[in-house]
């Protein structure tokens, strides 16, 4: 079945330490995206790709980085310099960008920093 | 500056009740697109529609129905008949045209609906 796939679900981690959450599709969307969480809030921008080894940043890219190597693929680090890590991650990916494309979104992973 | 505001954090209804999201916007641009997204407790994101400014027709698709009335910018969602699968967290969100650089779509906080049977 085509779709997005997000690694793993559940992350837990200790403060200070960099982590990498995963984002695969097998749609051959162009675009992806990476979103943040928050109980009570819509979700946030972090970052986002037009296509292979170009991306941009979104609202809130401080303390994250990303690369895109492959077209399917939109790895997300989250790293010691992000001051609240502790949230939900979604991966997104659309045609190609802008709102006339639908986002596919994947299940998330829920990272938790201690 | 562009908002989207979901002023019911949460609802419960009953099963087979009719329920109503509310959702109102605010947006310098004269066009742009209004989404609904549905989060069920998996996680991830399901589209539901996508109404671009210039048409203002109101949508049925099945139990769900939407009334876009710009003149009071507000895009509000209507389930008929709610089912005990209808509960979820339900964002509204707002994306500009993408006239030079990419619009990024903006979400509402969300509204989490309990339908209880």
């Amino acid at each position: 079945d085509g779709g997005i796939t997000q690694s793993p679900k559940y992350l837990f981690r200790k403060e200070g330490q960099n982590v990498t959450l995963s984002c695969e599709q097998n749609l051959n969307h162009d675009a992806m995206y990476w979103y943040r969480q928050d109980p009570g809030q819509g979700l946030r921008l972090i970052y986002y790709s037009q296509i292979v080894n170009d991306f941009q940043k979104g609202d809130i890219a401080e303390g994250y980085s990303v690369s895109r190597e492959k077209k399917e693929s939109f790895p997300l680090t989250v790293t010691s310099a992000q001051k609240n890590p502790t949230a939900f991650y979604l991966c997104a990916s659309s045609i190609d960008l802008g709102p006339d494309y639908e986002q596919y979104f994947g299940p998330g992973t829920r990272l938790t920093v201690t | 500056a562009q908002k989207v505001t979901q002023a019911q954090t949460e609802i419960s209804v009953v099963e087979k009740e009719d329920v109503t999201l509310d959702c109102v916007y605010e947006t310098r641009d004269t066009t742009y697109y209004l989404f609904w997204y549905k989060q069920p407790p998996s996680g991830e994101l399901v589209f539901l529609i996508r109404r671009n400014s210039f048409d203002e027709q109101n949508e049925i698709s099945g139990r769900y129905s939407w009334n876009f009335q710009k003149s009071t910018s507000s895009f509000n969602f209507t389930i008929t008949a709610s089912q005990v699968v209808d509960s979820a967290v339900y964002f509204c969100a707002l994306s500009g045209f993408m006239k030079t650089s990419y619009d990024k779509v903006i979400f509402g906080p969300g509204t989490s609906l309990s339908v209880i049977p």
